[in-house]
């Protein structure tokens, strides 16, 4: 069975300040592929980054990071230096062989100034 | 390129009412797909389809039906609207089968049902 948690619901930080959103996935599958998307309160879903099972690299992007550990079944983002342009819902989200993708429940961050 | 377009933007139904969700995209890929978005509960996989005649369901499919005759089209049918199927729609499409190619989202349907 596929599964993706992201335990926080909401989080609230205040601007400038660094944010980690979590990620955990279930899955059997030895090839898969993860996902984050970002949803601003305008509704429309935004592709962020993609990572396959073979490459734990850690990426950097600007003022986002993601670590992606197979050990722990987790794949975080960092937000450093927060902005109220980060204000959105992040999803995490996993695909695997039988090609279908499940998303976690969201991840509601507000960055207050 | 339009990319993948939903229609309607907004529907109200009575309880018991039909109507079909349509979902189009021009960019010739194979998998296609409808999730819904409730509050708290993220976004949830209704029925997919990786080809034309090729449909399977999701987490959530019970009260919708789907069919993929074309690549480009992959309408959901809600057959009797329930109230528990008041929600935001999203249809997504990607490209070859297999890779992890990112997900294109239409704009989005809120639907209520009365």
């Amino acid at each position: 069975a596929q599964k993706v948690t992201q335990a926080q619901t909401e989080i609230s930080v205040v601007e400038k300040e660094d944010v980690t959103l979590d990620c955990v996935y279930e899955t059997r599958d030895t090839t898969y592929y993860l996902f984050w998307y970002k949803q601003p309160p305008s509704g429309e879903l935004v592709f962020l980054i993609r990572r396959n099972s073979f490459d734990e690299q850690n990426e950097i992007s600007g003022r986002y990071s993601w670590n992606f550990q197979k050990s722990t079944s987790s794949f975080n983002f960092t937000i450093t230096a927060s902005q109220v342009v980060d204000s959105a819902v992040y999803f995490c989200a996993l695909k695997t062989s039988y090609d279908k993708v499940i998303f976690g429940p969201g991840t509601s961050l507000s960055v207050i100034p | 390129n339009a990319g993948v377009t939903q229609t309607p933007k907004f529907q109200v139904l009575k309880t018991g009412q039909s109507m079909t969700l349509q979902c189009a995209q021009d960019m010739n890929h194979e998998y296609m797909s409808w999730y819904r978005q409730d509050p708290g509960m993220g976004l949830r996989l209704i029925h997919y389809s990786v080809g034309a005649g090729i449909t399977d369901q999701g987490e959530v499919p019970n009260g919708y039906n789907v069919s993929r005759s074309t690549t480009e089209d992959f309408p959901l049918r809600l057959l009797s609207a329930a109230p528990s199927q008041t929600s935001v729609y999203f249809c997504a499409s990607s490209g070859y089968r297999g890779v992890g190619e990112k997900l294109f989202f239409g704009s989005g349907t809120q639907l209520s049902v009365l």
